[in-house]
């Protein structure tokens, strides 16, 4: 089956620290990969993506590289703000020959605060 | 704003009530999504529909009933719940099935069954 492991939380940072959460997955097919941001009191919000192998998705200072050897995802960001603080979801979706039914698998989830 | 809007953000009810929550998009997206998201616990879709039509169903109990009356409305009828379905449950859409999808999703429901 497919699934998405996330590195455990919380993660608490200074302002200006470097971030990185770790993504591994496991699939049956050839993922698309994903992350998402959920701000307190939001949904989610789709942060960047990569669909192939080597891609480097990014948005808003935060970037993620497809790695298909060691298959992770992992998301980094060089200098976080306080209003980076969220719960950050990677997620993996297969790209189907046919339709995939938009079905994304989530992992659990990791806990971001930065402190000023 | 994501353009995906729930109702209500927060439900209490007790085992024995019959509730609804609703989801409402005006992205002119073909497919909405219902989602659960339990404390610690990876996110788990629950229904798939496209153009009104349900075409995924995530063994989800019988207590849980959606409905589609149209592309933009989204259902989840609620009835004789138990306590471990208190959750967050996240509604989502996109333009259309398939690969690389991008999602909108709502800002969700807390549920609390008593």
């Amino acid at each position: 089956g497919n699934s998405v492991t996330q590195m455990e939380g919380p993660v608490t940072l200074s302002e200006e620290a470097f971030l990185t959460i770790n993504c591994t997955y496991t699939a049956t097919g050839y993922p698309s990969l994903f992350w998402y941001v959920q701000y307190p009191g939001e949904g989610l919000q789709l942060l960047l993506k990569a669909t192939k192998a080597d891609d480097k998705g990014s948005n808003k200072g935060f970037e993620a590289t497809y790695r298909k050897e060691t298959t992770s995802f992992h998301l980094e960001k060089g200098s976080v703000q306080v209003s980076d603080s969220a719960v950050y979801f990677c997620a993996l979706m297969i790209n189907a020959g046919g339709t995939s039914y938009g079905k994304l698998t989530f992992g659990q989830g990791t806990i971001l605060t930065v402190h000023p | 704003e994501t353009g995906v809007t729930q109702t209500p953000r927060h439900l209490v009810m007790g085992m024995t009530n019959k509730k609804s929550l609703k989801c409402e998009q005006h992205l002119g997206h073909n497919a909405m999504y219902w989602y659960k998201q339990s404390a610690k616990k990876p996110l788990e879709l629950m229904f798939v529909y496209n153009f009104k039509e349900q075409t995924e169903n995530n063994s989800v109990p019988s207590r849980f009933s959606p409905e589609c009356p149209n592309s933009s409305h989204l259902f989840l009828h609620l009835h004789t719940l138990q306590p471990e379905d208190s959750a967050l449950y996240l509604c989502a859409s996109s333009q259309d099935l398939g690969a690389r999808q991008k999602l909108f999703f709502g800002s969700g429901t807390q549920l609390s069954v008593l």
